[in-house]
């Protein structure tokens, strides 16, 4: 049973950099053909796709912010990594990471629990 | 960039009823619909793949149909364990994007 878990800072100051970390454990990161995706959800507010990273380390972001997002992968340490810069209290959500089918099967199986990140000073 | 449109925004039913979520696609999407639930502090979970498949584990009382860029979410008969956030997620080889979302609530 692949299990997700994200890791990382709770509170973050506006304008630094959020960083975040997904554990995946039960399976390789690497096996089969998928994607690993990273989703946010503002309190009280719906489910917003970031972006997603294949173990090749090919990347694709959702457009509006693409300008402030890295995601990396480390296939020794089976885990996915966010990155967003030069945050605002408007990033302030809960951050999931999921497994993602990828092409032909873009639906999300396994899901983290999630991680609360405030952007306050 | 592809628009999901989902209504109602929230909806009240009895015990019992049958429940229908729409999801409305800005451009043809073909079958790349899902649909998900969320409870409350709780992470999404699959019910509904390429439009019509049932995730392995889900109820049969949760189904989903449609192609093109009209699609339906249905619950058969309304269960007190249905109260959540119920929401639709279109893919391409690019991108993935979520309804605004239904909460279901038990009237």
């Amino acid at each position: 049973q692949v299990q997700l878990q994200e890791s990382g800072p709770g509170l973050v100051k506006p304008s630094q950099t959020l960083s975040l970390t997904c554990t995946v454990s039960g399976g390789s990161i690497s096996s089969g053909s998928y994607y690993w995706s990273w989703i946010r959800q503002p309190a009280g507010k719906g489910l917003e796709w970031i972006g997603r990273i294949y173990t090749s380390g090919s990347t694709n972001y959702n457009p509006s912010l693409k300008s402030r997002v890295t995601i990396s992968v480390d296939t020794s340490k089976n885990q996915f990594s966010l990155k967003l810069s030069s945050v605002t209290a408007a990033d302030t959500a809960v951050y999931y990471c999921a497994r993602d089918g990828g092409y032909s099967s873009g639906w999300f199986d396994y899901w983290g629990q999630g991680t609360l990140v405030t952007v306050s000073s | 960039d592809i628009q999901m449109t989902q209504s109602p925004s929230s909806l009240s039913a009895s015990v019992g009823d049958r429940v229908t979520i729409t999801c409305q696609a800005s451009q043809d999407i073909s079958n790349y619909l899902n649909w998900y639930q969320q409870k409350p502090g709780k992470a999404p979970k699959l019910l509904i793949y390429d439009a019509s498949n049932l995730e392995t584990g889900v109820p049969s009382r949760f189904s989903g149909s449609g192609s093109g860029t009209d699609f339906t979410f249905t619950i058969s008969s309304l269960q007190p364990e249905d109260i959540a956030t119920y929401y639709c997620q279109q893919y391409d080889n690019l991108r993935r994007t979520f309804g605004q979302g239904t909460k279901v609530e038990i009237k």
